[in-house]
């Protein structure tokens, strides 16, 4: 079946503009993970959805990032007013035991 | 707290020689284990992963890994190497339902 997809592959974005990833999971899987992957900081955690329980939003590197799961599928991750820092490629994963990536989606702000 | 070590950054091996990849871990509670590989530009794609019972697990590719509690490791193994299994790869650890916690990664180089 169809795996985990996200959109854009990349994105290139001025510092100070606002940007929406897109994560679509495999389908009947209820547990989605952002995870972010940078040069200095390797893979990080970053948002945990399951369900209909509050997401652990405990990775989160500053009240600039934010991520949303609509109807328990499709998960948008949201950065403001992005800094250089940002840069990275974001991995969206799901699954429940075993956790499946996306692609990714490759984020450099100018 | 939780943490992986991958304690080669780089590894470079002859095509169709044997291959180890350490990978020691730190978890309070039981770990789920997990390897995990990187092509350039891709996202990660799952080798193996261990749970319970046997501690030799088989993966994809002829990768496979053995979980050896008393030493808090998970490496991974393949007796003949591959020019196209040159990738980066990464140990995670995890539990059911838990973020993953994943290692700094090795670097695979495969020499003719």
């Amino acid at each position: 079946g169809a795996g985990v997809s996200q959109s854009p592959s990349n994105k290139v974005t001025e510092k100070g503009k606002d940007v929406e990833l897109r994560c679509d999971p495999i389908s009947g899987h209820t547990a989605l993970y952002w995870y972010r992957q940078s040069l200095g900081q390797g893979l990080e955690f970053l948002i945990y959805f399951q369900g209909n329980s509050a997401p652990d939003k405990s990775g989160l590197p500053s009240d600039r990032f934010s991520a949303e799961r609509t109807g328990g599928s499709v998960s948008t991750l949201t950065i403001q007013r992005t800094q250089q820092e940002d840069s990275a490629v974001y991995l969206c994963a799901s699954g429940k035991e075993t956790q499946y990536f996306g692609p990714g989606t490759r984020l450099l702000v100018l | 707290a939780q943490s992986v070590t991958q304690p080669d950054i780089h590894i470079t091996v002859s095509e169709g020689a044997s291959l180890e990849l350490r990978c020691n871990y730190s978890y309070g509670a039981t770990p789920y284990l997990f390897w995990y590989v990187q092509s350039p530009g891709q996202g990660l794609q799952l080798l193996l992963k261990y749970f319970s019972g046997d501690t030799l697990v088989q993966g994809i590719k002829g990768f496979e890994a053995e979980f050896k509690r008393s030493q808090s490791s998970f490496n991974l193994r393949k007796p003949s190497v591959h020019w196209s299994d040159a990738a980066e790869y990464f140990c995670a650890v995890g539990s059911f339902f838990q973020k993953l916690v994943f290692g700094t990664g090795t670097r695979l180089l495969v020499s003719p």
